[in-house]
Formats: C-alpha cells, structure tokens, sequence
C-alpha cells in the first residue's frame, strides 16, 4: 500500500521569502506524484506532477518540485511567494503495482503574510 | 475544453434525511469519476470510483453509495444521513487512472444538522 505524509500542517511565511512545502511517500512500487493546490471553497488543481524523466519538474505559477527517490520525497519549492498564492497544497502519489489510484497527503495550509 | 459540474454548491440535511449529489462532465467521453470528502485536517478521503457506466468501487465501507447511469453522469447518494456525512464533496474525473492529471469539480458543502 502506499501512503504519503506531509510534514507541516502550516506554513507561515512572508511576501517574497521562499517557501518549501514537504513530501514524503511510502510505496513498494515505482511511483507518480502530483502537487495540487486549493483555494479557498474550490476545487483541486494540479500544480505539477513527476512522471519519469527528469527529477526536477516545474508546474504552473512558479513552482516546482524535485523528485528525490533515495529520500522517497517530493517537496515543492517557490523561490519567492505572493499574497496570492495562500491557499492549500495536497501532495499525491500513484503507484504502478497494486492502488492506481492516487493516494493524497492530509495537506499543507501556506499562509501568506504581507 | 472538459468542464466538470456539482450540484448542489451547498446543503443543509437533517440527520436521517436522505442525500443525492450530482457530478456530470463535459466534452470528454469514458472518463475515469471519482467521489471524495475532504474534513477539515484530514485531506482528501476516496469514496468512490468508476471506470465505467454501471462500474463502481467503494473505497470506504458507509452509509453512502454511488452510481452511473451515464457515461459522464457521477452521482452520490445516501439513504439516510448521519452527522459523520458532513464534510465538503468533491468530485473529479481523469483520463486514465495513476499517471493522469485529476481534473476536480467546484464542490458542495454538506453540513448534517
């Protein structure tokens, strides 16, 4: 079975200060991985997802994720954050054997302060 | 473009009262739907996935159910609801299932008074 834990609950952090949001995932099998993002009383959207290929892997509104199998982690990165971009982050694996289906992280709340 | 709707965006149930959620999605044929809940600090709970029209599996054993009568038509329903069913509902349809994009509708709140 595979599993994903998201290390923080929430993430504090300052206009324009960098930010990294924490992936770790628990899997037997070659995995496929995903970062989502909700805002508020919305939906899910993807942000960025590692497939195969390169271990760095960049997604939309300046994010990107690096893909670290030794450490089984997948942490997203964004070198300087908006007021915008407060909001929740989901992390989710997919396994090749076994579950498919995509397994999500109990998320990370990124709050924004001016 | 694929668009994906929920209805309703929110509702208020009695305990007991029976529930029916609707999910339809738009210019995509044979998409892979799923049913989630998402409780405050516990991310995202799979209820319920179809590959198929009249193909369900449960994720969760509950008092909630799913079907597809149609090949874009997800719905989620409940004979009778429980406090526990409270929760925000989201559904999503894919392409294939694991390594494609999940593609989410807006959501409907259900508070259970």
């Amino acid at each position: 079975a595979q599993s994903v834990t998201q290390l923080d609950s929430q993430v504090p952090v300052f206009e324009e200060a960098p930010v990294e949001l924490r992936c770790n995932y628990s899997s037997s099998v070659s995995v496929y991985l995903f970062w989502y993002v909700q805002y508020p009383n919305q939906g899910l959207q993807l942000l960025l997802k590692y497939l195969s290929g390169s271990t760095l892997v960049k997604g939309i509104n300046g994010f990107e994720a690096e893909f670290n199998k030794s450490q089984t982690s997948f942490h997203l990165r964004k070198p300087s954050v908006h007021i915008s971009d407060t909001a929740e982050y989901f992390c989710a694996v997919s396994g090749t054997g076994g579950s498919y289906i995509p397994t999500f992280g109990r998320g990370t709340s990124l709050i924004v302060h001016p | 473009s694929q668009t994906i709707h929920q209805w309703p965006a929110t509702l208020v149930q009695p305990v007991g009262s029976p529930l029916s959620l609707e999910c339809t999605v738009e210019g995509t044929s044979n998409p892979n739907l799923y049913w989630y809940r998402q409780a405050a600090g516990r991310g995202l709970q799979l209820l319920f996935y179809s590959v198929g029209i009249g193909q369900i599996s449960s994720e969760v054993p509950q008092n909630l159910s799913a079907s597809r009568p149609q090949d874009r038509q997800f719905i989620l329903s409940s004979k009778k609801l429980l406090l526990s069913d409270s929760g925000f509902y989201l559904c999503a349809w894919s392409r294939d299932i694991g390594t494609d994009t999940q593609y989410f509708g807006p959501g409907t709140r259900l508070t259970v008074l």
